[in-house]
């Protein structure tokens, strides 16, 4: 089983370039999401989506993008890069909210924005 | 919006001793909790989760976590740890409702050999 998968694993970026994480699950989860991960802060939540095309923000949204055109893809948008979005980015799925709110993540996106 | 505490940011335990890794959670409803132990380099890999039921719960890994509903408190413990237990561990939040999972700020685990 794949699970979720992240690309690209590592990336660097100059402040002011756009670029796209993507994100692909093959469990047919209904709900999505992007967190950051900084040192001190643990995981923060980005964006969420509880299905194909409904998204939502979560804690800290500004500066990123998101869309689900299917189940299985939920690519996270850098608008314009800035040094502050320097983070590991991981991906997670899970089945909607219930009794298997249990969710699976990807191996993280390192992005560093110079 | 729920919230998770873990008042350690770093232990260091001989290999062999016992754990305890503390979690402290606001929420006003019953959350779901969960632990997720994350190696370097790696992504987040579920240890154990609670839902209702028996507060006490098992994990992988020799892990297991009681809930204390008193106390808003899930913390995660082990008898005797292994070299290999050595990771960040995170606890989290999340509500029936709410599709909004928080996470604490994660322990550094050290073990001494």
């Amino acid at each position: 089983n794949a699970g979720v998968t992240q690309t690209p694993k590592f990336q660097v970026l100059k402040t002011g370039q756009s670029m796209t994480l993507q994100c692909a699950q093959d469990m047919n989860h209904e709900y999505m999401s992007w967190y950051r991960q900084d040192p001190g802060m643990g995981l923060r939540l980005i964006h969420y989506s509880v299905g194909a095309g409904i998204t939502d923000q979560g804690e800290v949204p500004n500066g990123y993008n998101v869309s689900r055109s299917t189940t299985e893809d939920f690519p996270l948008r850098l608008l314009s890069a800035a040094p502050s979005q320097t983070s590991v980015y991981f991906c997670a799925s899970s089945y909607s909210p219930g009794q298997n709110t249990e969710a699976f993540f990807g191996q993280g996106t390192r992005l560093t924005v110079v | 919006a729920q919230s998770v505490t873990q008042p350690d940011i770093h232990i260091t335990v001989s290999e062999g001793a016992s754990l305890e890794l503390r979690c402290n959670y606001s929420y006003g409803a019953t959350p779901y909790l969960f632990w997720y132990v994350q190696s370097p380099g790696q992504g987040l890999q579920l240890l154990l989760k609670y839902f209702s039921g028996d507060t006490l719960v098992q994990g992988i890994k020799g892990f297991e976590a009681e809930f204390k509903r008193s106390q808003s408190s899930f913390n995660l413990r082990k008898p005797s740890v292994h070299w290999s237990d050595a990771a960040e561990y995170f606890c989290a939040v999340c509500s029936y409702n709410n599709n909004d999972m928080r996470f604490g700020a994660g322990t550094r685990l050290t073990v001494k050999p």
